[in-house]
């Protein structure tokens, strides 16, 4: 079986403070792990992919296979970021979700 | 390039009626998803398929049924609607392979009174 948990429903944090979305996974197998952004009112996008060690608008995110873990960190925080974020596992045929972390980004 | 699209974007059902949401990708996608999004449970699988002509269950198939007759295409199908199917319903399409991303639908916003 594979599992995504994001134990955070919602995250406040002041623009210019750090932010880390926290992300744990059950897999068996070699995970591939990923994390979508939906902004209001947009669909579902990739933000970015572990395979990549990309940057992305700022956001890192770091594949730890000892603690299971995928967290999403950006140092400062801007109002743009305001949006749900997915944490995502595929697995063998099949994508699972996290139930998502909304950021909210005060002024 | 559309991408994947999902027909309709709105609907309002009365419980026991059945309808159909179709989902069609133009990227020649193997792997095609349904799932539903609620609040606070985030996105849940419902229907798979990993190519054309084959359909799999995900975490929460009771009370829909899918077909994948062309490969461009998914439907998703609610035989007799109940008010806990009130959900937003998400399409995607990824690559077969490794670390391919999933490409989202719009949504579409199904109410059951």
């Amino acid at each position: 079986a594979q599992r995504v948990t994001q134990p955070e429903k919602l995250l406040s944090v002041f623009k210019g403070a750090p932010v880390e979305l926290k992300c744990n996974y059950s897999y068996s197998g070699s995970p591939e792990l990923f994390w979508y952004v939906q902004y209001s009112r947009q669909r579902l996008q990739l933000l970015l992919r572990h395979i990549s060690r990309e940057s992305i608008k700022g956001f890192t995110a770091d594949l730890n296979k000892g603690e299971t873990s995928f967290h999403l960190k950006k140092p400062f925080a801007q109002e743009e970021d305001s949006a749900m974020y997915y944490c995502a596992l595929k697995g063998y045929q099949k994508v699972t979700f996290g139930t998502g972390t909304k950021l909210q980004v005060i002024p | 390039n559309a991408g994947v699209t999902q027909t309709p974007k709105f609907r309002v059902l009365k419980t026991g009626q059945s309808m159909t949401l179709l989902c069609a990708q133009d990227m020649n996608h193997e792997y095609m998803y349904w799932y539903r999004q609620d609040p606070g449970m985030g996105l849940r699988l419902i229907h798979y398929s990993v190519g054309e002509g084959t359909t799999a269950k995900g975490e929460v198939p009771d009370g829909y049924n899918v077909s994948r007759l062309k490969k461009q295409n998914f439907l998703l199908g609610l035989e007799s609607a109940a008010p806990s199917q009130t959900s937003v319903y998400f399409c995607a399409s990824s690559l077969a392979g490794p670390n391919t991303e999933a490409f989202f639908g719009q949504g579409t916003r199904l109410t059951v009174v």
